[in-house]
């Protein structure tokens, strides 16, 4: 099946920095990744939508300036947090699928972020 | 109106029982439905999908879809321990997958 792989597993930060997570499709391509972000008990919430070769779209209320997602190749996407606060500490899961939408994603192991 | 609502639970049951998992959605055009499992820290892992009205089985998990309320249920039959955590119902729209709030299940041995 197909695996997406996720790093750091987990990043502790200072406030102000930048911080780039990676999220990789290791078995298939893909042109298509998205990026969610999960607050303790809370559900997932899509952030954006990473294209291969284009411009990320973002969702509505997610700051593009500072939620940097490039999507260089059809195996890797990059999220970087930009001038990190704490209030940015999260859960950060990406999702691929060589399947297609209609069929469900998989989501890599996330990245547990904490702005310190 | 939220796009995915769930009961947020918690739910809980006694082992050997059958769990059922609730979810409505608001856009009728979606055509896929997913139940995801989640664990403490951990990222979801898909458990079913459904795409037509009606049942769907798969092991100990039924998926049930009814397009015309906008509804999809989850049924755990023969709950174990192992099956303790939080269930999202998401909804593909556009390409784009929509998580409800999620439930949270416990099972009591």
């Amino acid at each position: 099946g197909a695996v997406v792989s996720q790093h750091p597993s987990w990043v502790i930060c200072k406030s102000g920095t930048s911080v780039k997570i990676e999220c990789r499709s290791l078995d298939f391509q893909a042109t298509t990744m998205f990026w969610y972000r999960q607050f303790p008990k809370q559900s997932l919430m899509l952030m954006a939508t990473s294209n291969e070769g284009s411009k990320a779209t973002y969702e509505q209320g997610v700051e593009k300036d500072k939620f940097l997602i490039n999507h260089a190749s059809l195996t890797l996407s990059t999220l970087t947090v930009t001038s990190a606060h704490p209030e940015d500490s999260s859960f950060y899961i990406c999702s691929a699928d060589n399947d297609g939408p209609f069929y469900g994603y998989t989501f890599g192991s996330g990245t547990r972020l904490t702005v310190v | 109106q939220k796009e995915v609502e769930q009961n947020s639970g918690p739910l809980s049951v006694p082992e050997g029982a059958i769990a059922s998992l609730n979810c409505t959605y608001s856009d009728r055009v979606s055509q896929s439905f997913f139940w995801y499992r989640q664990y403490s820290g951990k990222s979801p892992e898909l458990i079913m999908s459904i795409y037509s009205n009606g049942d769907k089985e798969d092991g100990r998990f039924t998926a049930q879809l009814n397009k015309a309320s906008q509804y999809v249920s989850l049924l755990i039959r023969d709950s174990q321990p192992s099956d303790s955590a939080t269930y999202l119902c998401a909804v593909n729209q556009g390409g784009k997958l929509i998580f409800g709030q999620g439930t949270e299940l416990s099972v009591k041995p």
